[in-house]
């Protein structure tokens, strides 16, 4: 069965301060990695991540794809408030039909 | 453009019944899934369907089923409701259906079951 693991579960961190999110997976037939951001309603899209070692860069996010040993990070610098959110891992397979989500890391950006 | 839609927003029922939730996706998209969001399982993949053909299927029961308008519109359908289907009943498209396509979800159907 598909898994994808995101770690930590949950992470507190002050304005300002750099974080690192984690997500590996062990799938059959990987297709795509895509990052979301999810507040209290609909996930809203940050990256989708193909090739391995290709950093993807929006302003204060980046992302990078290891498909050798199998995980992607998400790293967000000088954090801000409204970076406060649930960050989903999610992993095409397959036909590319079905995405399957890692339980997410829960940030909180403090002042 | 405007997003994916989904109606309703809110929805309360009780057990034993059936209920039928919308979703409008995002204008020239053909692509249609539906996940359901719960706090103990996370994320979990329902169906897809593309140009009104279920292409897959999650590990639902048979209760679970849905459709695919020739306008991309899809419903889905619950049926003989279950306390454990209060969930967050999220909808996502893309254009087409292949793995460079991005999914763009909607605000979803919170469902409460009584």
């Amino acid at each position: 069965e598909d898994k994808v693991v995101q770690s930590p579960l949950s992470l507190v961190v002050h304005e300002g301060d750099t974080v690192t999110l984690n997500c590996s997976y062990e799938v059959t037939n990987f297709r795509s990695l895509l990052w979301y951001k999810q507040e209290k309603k609909a996930p809203t899209f940050l990256f989708m991540l193909t090739s391995s070692g290709i950093e993807k860069k929006s302003g204060r996010l980046s992302s990078i794809l290891d498909k050798k040993e199998l995980f992607s990070i998400l790293n967000i610098t000088a954090t801000q408030t409204g970076d406060s959110a649930v960050y989903l891992c999610a992993v095409y397979t397959g036909t590319a039909s079905k995405l399957t989500f890692g339980t997410g890391t829960r940030l909180q950006v403090t002042l | 453009k405007a997003g994916v839609t989904q109606t309703p927003r809110y929805l309360i029922k009780t057990r034993g019944q059936q209920v039928t939730l919308s979703c409008s996706p995002i204008s020239g998209h053909r692509s249609v899934s539906w996940y359901q969001q719960t706090p103990g399982q996370g994320l979990q993949f329902l169906f897809e369907y593309f140009s009104e053909t279920q292409r897959n299927k999650g590990n639902f029961p048979g209760r679970f089923s849905g459709r695919q308008f020739s306008n991309s519109r899809s419903e889905m359908n619950v049926s003989t409701l279950e306390l454990g289907d209060s969930a967050l009943y999220l909808c996502a498209s893309r254009r087409l259906a292949g793995e460079a396509e991005t999914q763009y979800f909607g605000p979803g159907t919170r469902l409460l079951v009584l």
